[in-house]
């Protein structure tokens, strides 16, 4: 089954604990983003990558680091959680032409 | 910078009234224009799109229309059903990179029986 799969679904956390949360595709996808939803604010966009060892900043990176060493991976670390990293993630991935496919997110607590 | 407004940010009907649901996006070089359904505790998920090359795009009781001279786009849900309730995101291409994406906060639609 073609799928985006993140893990884990749920995770609670004390500030300043280094996480990492993953993301892994079957669809041999070049596109693969990361997303937090907040209530009011909708999806904005993290960070973002056309290909391997390929990534760029999106709208709101502070705090945040990414890597593609492979093209299915596509990881999201956080090295000092703060409370207002608490929030609903989702990866995607797509081809260059669209459309994102999402993982079923990551709801994360920092307290 | 690039940005996409979506309004109303809730929209109540009746069901099998029509729901109609606007989003302006603000880069001219976008080229992709995605709608996408969520559902409580799940991801979003594709329920139609449209390139900038074609004004109009239905299937079944969704539609899609793209005005790139006003830069605006709309969906159209008609004879809504309680199934349609949900959190519809439109959004848009950053330019031409049809693989990245902005969007919209989001509508919640409520269909009421």
């Amino acid at each position: 089954e073609a799928q985006v799969t993140q893990n884990p679904r749920y995770l609670i956390t004390v500030t300043g604990k280094k996480l990492t949360v993953t993301c892994s595709q079957n669809m041999n996808h070049e596109y693969m983003s990361w997303y937090r939803q907040d209530p009011g604010l909708g999806l904005r966009q993290i960070y973002y990558s056309m290909n391997v060892e390929v990534t760029d900043k999106g709208d709101v990176p502070e705090g945040y680091k990414v890597s593609r060493k492979e093209k299915r991976n596509f990881p999201l670390i956080l090295e000092s959680p703060s409370p207002n990293q608490t929030s609903l993630y989702f990866c995607a991935s797509s081809r260059t032409t669209g459309p994102y496919t999402f993982g079923s997110g990551t709801r994360l607590t920092v307290v | 910078g690039e940005n996409v407004e979506q309004h109303p940010s809730t929209l109540s009907v009746q069901e099998g009234d029509s729901a109609v649901i606007k989003c302006t996006y603000s880069d001219s070089a976008s080229n992709y224009f995605p709608w996408y359904k969520q559902e409580l505790g799940k991801g979003p998920q594709l329920i139609i799109d449209i390139r900038s090359n074609v004004g109009e795009k239905k299937d079944q009781r969704i539609a899609v229309t793209l005005n790139k001279t006003a830069k605006h786009f709309s969906l159209h849900i008609t004879e809504t059903q309680p199934e349609d309730s949900a959190v519809y995101f439109c959004a848009a291409s950053r330019g031409g990179s049809q693989g990245n994406l902005i969007f919209g906060k989001g509508t919640k639609l409520s269909v009421k029986p």
